[in-house]
């Protein structure tokens, strides 16, 4: 089966412009999971959807952020506008209800310039 | 709040020497603890998980690791390293419920380097 999906692999964009991410996890997980890695410091929990509802969003840096995930398939990360500190390795992971294994995706790295 | 130390930001080993990658968590319950690799160019995979019985649990590719309640530490070995296993290592801890995996804490990583 196919893996978690997330697009692009890397983004370069300039402070004020919007970038939108995509994840497709593995087909039947209904947990999708949002994290974020800062250059030099730990992966960080932003969200967790279960199919389309947002569980929990605590870890969202502000509201400059927006995750959707439409009809609990593919999530959207939009960041508008972008500063300079949103720079960083964005994963997606999943996993089946009940399950206890994540499958992460191989991250999208943004730039902000 | 959970919190996971790795105090070793760069290793570097020798290959066929052995490894030990070192973790300590802060959790208030039962924990539970996962490694993580990240290779170059690839997502993080999972490595191995502690949830509850046997304390020392085996991995994938070889890699083990032993949870110490009395030390909070959930450290990563192998016995002999190989170059393939140059990588970042993650160590995470989280919390469970009946729905499975929820957010987990990871800890800063630990970048393996492996030379001849």
């Amino acid at each position: 089966e196919a893996g978690v999906t997330q697009f692009p692999s890397h983004s370069v964009i300039e402070k004020g412009q919007t970038v939108t991410l995509r994840c497709d996890p593995i087909s039947g997980h209904d947990n999708l999971y949002w994290y974020r890695r800062v250059m030099g410091k730990e992966i960080k929990f932003l969200l967790h959807f279960v199919k389309e509802s947002k569980q929990d969003e605590s870890g969202m840096p502000n509201n400059r952020f927006l995750a959707e995930r439409t009809g609990g398939t593919y999530s959207t990360l939009k960041v508008q506008p972008a500063e300079l500190e949103d720079s960083g390795v964005y994963f997606c992971a999943s996993t089946r209800f009940g399950n206890t294994e994540a499958f992460f995706g191989q991250g999208t790295r943004l730039t902000v310039v | 709040a959970q919190s996971v130390t790795q105090p070793d930001i760069h290793i570097t080993v020798s290959e066929g020497a052995s490894l030990e990658l070192r973790c300590n968590y802060s959790y208030g319950a039962t924990p539970y603890l996962f490694w993580y690799v990240q290779s170059p160019g690839q997502g993080l995979q999972l490595l191995l998980k502690y949830f509850s019985g046997d304390t020392l649990v085996q991995g994938i590719k070889g890699f083990e690791a032993e949870f110490k309640r009395s030390q909070s530490s959930f450290n990563l070995r192998k016995p002999s390293v190989h170059w393939s296993d140059a990588a970042e290592y993650f160590c995470a801890v989280g919390q469970g419920n009946s729905g499975g995996y929820q957010k987990v804490t990871f800890g800063i990583g630990t970048k393996l380097q492996v030379i001849p």
